[in-house]
């Protein structure tokens, strides 16, 4: 969904290393959302928000932050990268207040420790 | 939110229909079933979702069972750009926040 745009697309660091990955919006949707994808598994969520004052931890959180920005902006960070973060993230935005119930995805950062 | 069980793969030929099942027994009342496609690691596509009664759009059909524990997506004429792992969840749309996407059925179109 070009709508939802993450940067970067690829990025290959070392472990011990802070990254970031951003995630803007042009839906001005309310909700955001991080998940990861591990190779040949389905998604899994790591933070979600509700607006730019809410964060709730997903499934699997340990190990990253968020920062809802604005309510276009919403940026997940590895504090200290660990190969077992290797993985496919994705962002997505939703806005049931809109009646767009359904999550509308970016094209996701691929993301390699070494 | 209700978990859902999808055969791991299906292949299709092309032009004809491609009729994904679904089976979500322990689906709640308030939970509506979404379906979504991931094409190769592309990011997941939103592709219908419906409460009880049956629903259409522009890329497909969905039929859901009458006791509401099972659904098909029906793809009518699939094309090779259809050929994705297809995501079928279980979640009510206040829940829409925690979608459990599970491993999917990969779907392969065949010339």
């Amino acid at each position: 969904d070009a709508d939802v745009t993450q940067t970067p697309r690829n990025r290959i660091t070392k472990t011990g290393k802070r990254i970031m990955l951003e995630c803007s919006q042009t839906k001005g949707h309310d909700r955001m959302y991080w998940y990861r994808q591990d190779p040949g598994l389905g998604l899994r969520l790591i933070y979600y928000s509700f607006d730019v004052k809410d964060i709730n931890k997903g499934e699997i959180s340990d190990g990253y932050s968020v920062s809802r920005q604005a309510q276009a902006k919403f940026s997940l960070s590895l504090e200290s990268a660990i190969p077992n973060q290797t993985a496919l993230y994705f962002c997505a935005t939703s806005d049931p207040g809109q009646g767009d119930w359904p999550q509308h995805f970016g094209d996701g950062t691929r993301l390699s420790i070494l | 939110d209700a978990k859902t069980t999808q055969p791991p793969s299906m292949d299709c030929a092309e032009g004809r229909a491609a009729n994904l099942p679904c089976n979500h027994s322990t689906i709640s009342g308030n939970e509506y079933v979404y379906w979504y496609r991931q094409i190769h690691s592309q990011g997941p596509q939103y592709i219908i979702h419906g409460l009880k009664n049956n629903e259409t759009n522009e890329m497909a059909s969905l039929i859901i069972t009458e006791d509401r524990k099972s659904s098909t997506l029906i793809l009518p004429h699939a094309t090779l750009r259809d050929t994705a792992v297809y995501y079928c969840i279980a979640a009510d749309q206040t829940g829409a926040n925690n979608l459990f996407f599970g491993t999917g059925t990969r779907l392969t179109v065949i010339p």
